[in-house]
């Protein structure tokens, strides 16, 4: 079964320093997405990325977080400056069109720890 | 999107039919309801959706009130596996402006032997 990957799966990085998750979603999907999940908190919406632009964004994702599809393959989520609050689980989902755009295919997360 | 209302948590007893409930009384004629659960903080795992009438499948079935107002996610068989967090989701589907999902806090069900 098909399945979306994100590498690494545990991240350590000093605070202030600039991060890069990445995701390899589903390979005919079209719809792209980061969440988090704060240790003990709800899942939260980052961004959606679409035909190479991001087409949503939340209130968390502000001048820090970029993302981009540098190849036909990857999804990545930079973190330019960390900072402790960033310490959470990342989740890179996709969808297949429209659809389905709601039927989102989950990777398994990167933990993300800023000391 | 239409607020949802699930309980905290629930207990099921394995191999018995574990009924998650959900209430989401504003819902709207376009807006479909979703399940999703996670297990265990891995990413969460759709499972089901429908709009008005009941659905089946490998998963999971899910019931829909003939006012919509409220649905019923039946897991006919729970085994120790489905512990997890389970999420209903309100949203319209097909949107081009927002396919994003709200997460609220779930029902934590756990099975037990």
């Amino acid at each position: 079964e098909p399945e979306v990957t994100q590498t690494p799966s545990h991240q350590v990085t000093q605070m202030g320093q600039e991060v890069i998750l990445r995701c390899v979603p589903i390979s005919n999907h079209l719809y792209f997405y980061w969440y988090r999940q704060i240790l003990g908190q709800k899942v939260e919406f980052l961004v959606s990325f679409y035909n190479n632009e991001i087409s949503e964004k939340s209130e968390i994702f502000d001048d820090q977080f970029s993302v981009e599809r540098p190849d036909g393959s990857n999804f990545t989520l930079k973190i330019r400056s960390t900072k402790l609050e960033d310490s959470a689980m990342y989740f890179c989902a996709s969808t297949p069109g429209l659809d389905q755009s709601l039927e989102a295919f989950f990777g398994q997360g990167t933990r993300l720890t800023v000391v | 999107d239409a607020k949802t209302t699930q309980p905290p948590s629930m207990d099921c007893a394995e191999g018995r039919a574990a009924n998650l409930p959900c209430n989401h009384s504003t819902i709207s004629g376009n807006e479909y309801v979703y399940w999703y659960r996670q297990i265990h903080s891995q990413g969460p795992q759709y499972i089901i959706h429908g709009l008005k009438n009941n659905e089946t499948n490998e998963m999971a079935s899910l019931i829909i009130t003939e006012d919509r107002k409220s649905s019923t996610l039946i897991l006919p068989h729970a085994t120790l596996r489905d512990t997890a967090v389970y999420y209903c989701i309100v949203r319209v589907a097909r949107s081009r402006a927002g396919n994003m999902l709200t997460f609220g806090g779930g029902t934590r069900l756990m099975v037990k032997p």
